[in-house]
């Protein structure tokens, strides 16, 4: 079954833990995106990647890492996190560099850092 | 970057009610996606439809891209489409989506 995995689902933490969100998909896509959902602020693109080693800054990055190492993998780190990136945080993937394509979605993952 | 808006912002329907929901850009058209978040939080993509005319079941989806605008239907509503719908853009000037603020509909029995 064509899927983009994101673990944990859920994640409570607290301030200045580092903590990784993994992000799979097995549909051989190029393009990979990080969101983050908040209310009244709809969702947002954190970082996105092009291809393997490829990786670019969206419109909210700060306080946020990704790598691409593998194409079928990327990763969203917080390495320091403070409580406002407590947040619904989604990875999509999509083909072509998302030319043409629907992004799919993971099913998200709810963080909150106390 | 482009702007997204969408209306109404909310919507309450009685089961068996048709809608119309509606995405305007403030760029060119020409790679919009319809999104239903439902009420577990999942988002499941719609149409891909950056101009013309789609049908899918119950809904179908209409983009003028010349007048930056696109149309979302849905017909005899059920309880099952409660959630948010967004519609999301590529900017045209990064390689980035941008994604309306929603319309939240509620769907009574």
């Amino acid at each position: 079954e064509a899927q983009v995995t994101q673990n944990p689902r859920y994640l409570i933490t607290v301030t200045g833990k580092k903590l990784t969100v993994t992000c799979s998909q097995n549909m051989n896509h190029e393009y990979m995106s990080w969101y983050r959902q908040d209310p009244g602020l709809g969702l947002r693109q954190i970082y996105y990647s092009m291809n393997v080693e490829v990786t670019d800054k969206g419109d909210v990055p700060e306080g946020y890492k990704v790598s691409r190492k593998e194409k079928r993998n990327f990763p969203l780190i917080l390495e320091s996190p403070s409580p406002n990136q407590t947040s619904l945080y989604f990875c999509a993937s999509s083909s072509q560099d998302s030319i043409g394509e629907p992004q799919h979605f993971g099913d998200g993952t709810r963080l909150s850092i106390l | 970057g482009i702007q997204v808006e969408q209306s109404p912002p909310d919507l309450i329907l009685q089961e068996g009610a048709n809608s119309t929901l509606r995405c305007n850009f403030s760029d060119s058209v020409n790679n919009l996606q319809w999104f239903h978040q439902n009420p577990w939080g999942q988002l499941i993509n719609l149409f891909y439809i950056p101009s013309g005319t789609k049908q899918n079941g119950r809904l179908s989806a209409t983009t003028v891209a010349t007048e930056r605008y696109s149309l979302l239907y849905i017909s005899s509503s059920q309880t099952t489409d409660s959630g948010v719908y967004f519609c999301a853009e590529r900017d045209n000037y990064g390689q980035n989506f941008v994604f309306g603020p929603g319309t939240r509909l509620s769907v009574l029995p």
